[in-house]
């Protein structure tokens, strides 16, 4: 079975850089999608970003320019990094194992970064 | 990007009735969509994909339809265990974009 385990820093200040990292247990790490998803306190779910099967990545328009999305396959790991936060970046982050037919199958547990001077 | 908006926002229903969720899309995702149940500190959990294929091990209570633009969750009979906020999400184009969420409360 499948397990996602996530981490990163909670509490950010304004203009610092938001890391998290995913790793993957008990499952291939080639051949799936890789994505980050967040929500913000309260709200829908909004995607971030995705790094496929290929390392083609893609992300939202809305964060691009402050966006990274890595991939590390000898420790089975995926990560991302979100730069100049702001309070609006404060969310639950969720990284996801997905395929070509289902975009989010497996899902870490959520990291809640709160964005605060 | 490809706007989904999701109808009702807020579903009031009793154990036992049958409760559709209607997703729109605002161009043409052919069957690129699922539904995801999330419930209150827990991440979502993916119900069906391609539309109209449930994931496995999804009760039969769940069933997707429609294509193109216009979409379906529909719950057979409602158990206590699906009040929850439902979201449709389509990965036809990026960026993947979800709906609102709908929430099914008693």
């Amino acid at each position: 079975q499948v397990q996602l385990q996530q981490w990163g820093a909670g509490l950010l200040k304004p203009s610092e850089t938001l890391s998290l990292t995913c790793a993957v247990y008990g499952g291939s790490f080639s051949g799936y999608y890789w994505s980050w998803i967040r929500q913000p306190p309260g709200k829908g779910l909004e995607w971030i970003g995705a790094i496929n099967h290929s390392g083609t990545i893609n992300f939202n328009p809305s964060l691009k320019s402050r966006v990274t999305i890595s991939v590390d396959t000898s420790k089975n790991q995926f990560s991302l990094r979100l730069s100049s936060v702001t309070a609006a970046d404060t969310a639950v982050y969720y990284c996801t194992r997905g395929s070509l037919y289902i975009p989010s199958l497996d899902w870490g547990q959520g990291t809640l970064v709160t964005v605060s001077s | 990007d490809i706007q989904m908006t999701q109808s009702p926002s807020t579903l009031s229903a009793s154990v036992g009735d049958r409760v559709t969720i209607t997703c729109r899309a605002s161009q043409s995702v052919n069957s690129w969509l699922a539904w995801y149940q999330q419930k209150p500190g827990k991440a979502p959990k993916v119900l069906i994909y391609k539309a109209s294929s449930s994931q496995t091990g999804v009760t039969s209570r769940f069933s997707g339809s429609g294509s193109g633009t216009e979409f379906t969750l529909t719950i057979s009979s409602l158990q206590p265990d699906d009040f929850a906020t439902y979201y449709c999400q389509q990965y036809k184009n990026y960026p993947w974009t979800f709906g609102q969420g709908t929430k099914v409360e008693i």
